[in-house]
């Protein structure tokens, strides 16, 4: 089993849809807890860190469960732009990844 | 921002060949870099993690002999892949740690893409 697992994917869904991501984690000893977005063939980006109090960027929510070791992220009012592979990241000395979740909006 | 670059972006090899990625801290200084490798379709799978004048830690079940890592100032890591195979062929990605910082502060670089033939 992978230290850190995320939904398949791909999702495809229309502008304007929202859309959520979901991730899990095995090792209660990690510390912290990452949303990234990478593009194709381009190195991914810091999206948002994740709070057990949830916090939201703009269109964007991350949550964090401890308890269920679970990690969530909301995209509102979804854009073309939007469209990327979304990977979570978890942190315990050193950062792990999930596979990531391809996400594709259509106009 | 933090700038972290890497060359070359990428490169195509012959098979047996050995390949140098450098990675490179354009403005802050990083105790810490970190070399992931990502195959098509999967997931940044941690390589290794190398300190500033100290040997590199490997993650389990990369070779160490293989892909040698070199973190020989505070701006500068290298990862030579030697005697390359074409099941090396990968993206392979460079991250860096200010000193001090916490891990919401790695900078990640561009990659380069190594295609072995």
């Amino acid at each position: 089993r992978k230290e850190v697992e995320q939904d398949p994917g791909p999702f495809n869904v229309p502008e304007g849809a929202t859309v959520a991501f979901n991730c899990t984690y095995s090792n209660s000893a990690s510390q912290s807890f990452f949303w990234y977005r990478q593009d194709c063939r381009k190195e991914p980006k810091l999206l948002m860190s994740v709070y057990s109090s949830g916090n939201e960027d703009g269109r964007f929510t991350a949550q964090l469960n401890r308890a269920s070791q679970y990690i969530s992220l909301l995209i509102r009012d979804s854009k073309l732009s939007d469209s990327a592979t979304y990977l979570c990241a978890v942190n315990r000395g050193k950062l792990i990844f999930g596979q990531g979740t391809e996400l594709s909006v259509k106009p | 921002g933090a700038v972290v670059s890497q060359h070359p972006s990428w490169v195509i090899c012959k098979s047996g060949t050995s390949v140098k990625i450098e990675c490179r801290s354009l403005d802050f200084q990083a105790t810490t870099m970190f070399w992931y490798r990502q195959f098509p379709k999967q997931s940044l799978m941690l390589m290794a993690t190398s300190n500033e004048g100290s040997k590199a830690t490997y993650e389990q079940g990369v070779e160490k002999d293989k892909f040698l890592i070199n973190h020989a100032s505070l701006t500068l890591s290298t990862l030579t892949v030697t005697s390359a195979h074409p099941e090396d062929s990968s993206f392979y990605i460079c991250s860096a740690r200010p000193g001090g910082a916490d891990y919401n502060e790695q900078f990640f670089g561009p990659g380069t893409r190594l295609t072995v033939l």
